[in-house]
């Protein structure tokens, strides 16, 4: 089955620098990889998905790249703000029927003012 | 207006109780998942469920039971609770066919005692 790793496990960065998290997956059928954001004791919420056809993709302060033959795809916070402070997770999936989704262990981002 | 409702948000409970979580979705969504959060925040699969069918069962003791009536529905129903069980237990839908997001119902905090 689909197997995800994320890094680092913690991420502090200072306000108004970048923030960048990996991940890494082991079935080369998946392909949807979303990123949520869980804020404390929130549910987790989408904040920008990439599908297998793609290679990049960008909404404002937001971008993931995918790396299809590597199976790797990473999530760039630029100018970052004390809001940004969250719990992100990535996932990959498998979509048709029976979708699944496997998340990443999880990043705790913080920004620091 | 909610898109994922579950009930309720907090239970707490005695051990060797019998408890259930109700998960109601009404975006048309296909499909419909059990995770849990462990105190890690590590989100982990239990149950899928494609239109009121089990798709994904995933190692989880089976004093846990989850009950699909139709495929708005998705409810799971614990019996002989024990201390570990104590964590968040989040439902979610998607439209698997599209193979898109999964939105998630706010959690529902399980406490052991």
């Amino acid at each position: 089955g689909e197997n995800v790793e994320q890094h680092p496990s913690t991420l502090s960065v200072q306000e108004g620098d970048s923030a960048v998290i990996k991940c890494t997956y082991s079935d080369s059928a998946s392909n949807y990889f979303p990123w949520y954001k869980q804020e404390l004791g929130k549910r987790p919420q989408l904040i920008i998905d990439i599908r297998s056809n793609v290679g990049e993709k960008k909404d404002q302060r937001i971008a993931v790249t995918l790396n299809k033959t590597a199976k790797h795809f990473s999530l760039h916070i630029t100018e970052t703000q004390p809001e940004d402070s969250a719990v992100y997770f990535c996932a990959a999936s498998v979509g048709n029927y029976g979708q699944n989704f496997v998340f990443g262990p999880g990043t705790r981002l913080s920004v620091l003012p | 207006d909610t898109a994922v409702s579950q009930t309720p948000k907090y239970l707490v409970t005695q051990m060797g109780n019998d408890k259930s979580i109700k998960c109601e979705q009404n975006l048309g969504h296909d499909t419909m998942y059990w995770y849990k959060q462990d105190s890690k925040k590590f989100l982990k699969i239990m149950f899928s469920y494609n239109n009121k069918e089990l798709i994904i069962n995933e190692t989880v003791p089976n004093r846990f039971s989850p009950k699909s009536p139709d495929k708005a529905h998705l409810n799971l129903h614990i019996n002989s609770l024990e201390l570990g069980d104590s964590a968040v237990y989040f439902c979610a839908s998607s439209q698997a066919k599209v193979n898109t997001e999964a939105f998630f119902g706010q959690g529902t905090r399980l406490t052991v005692v």
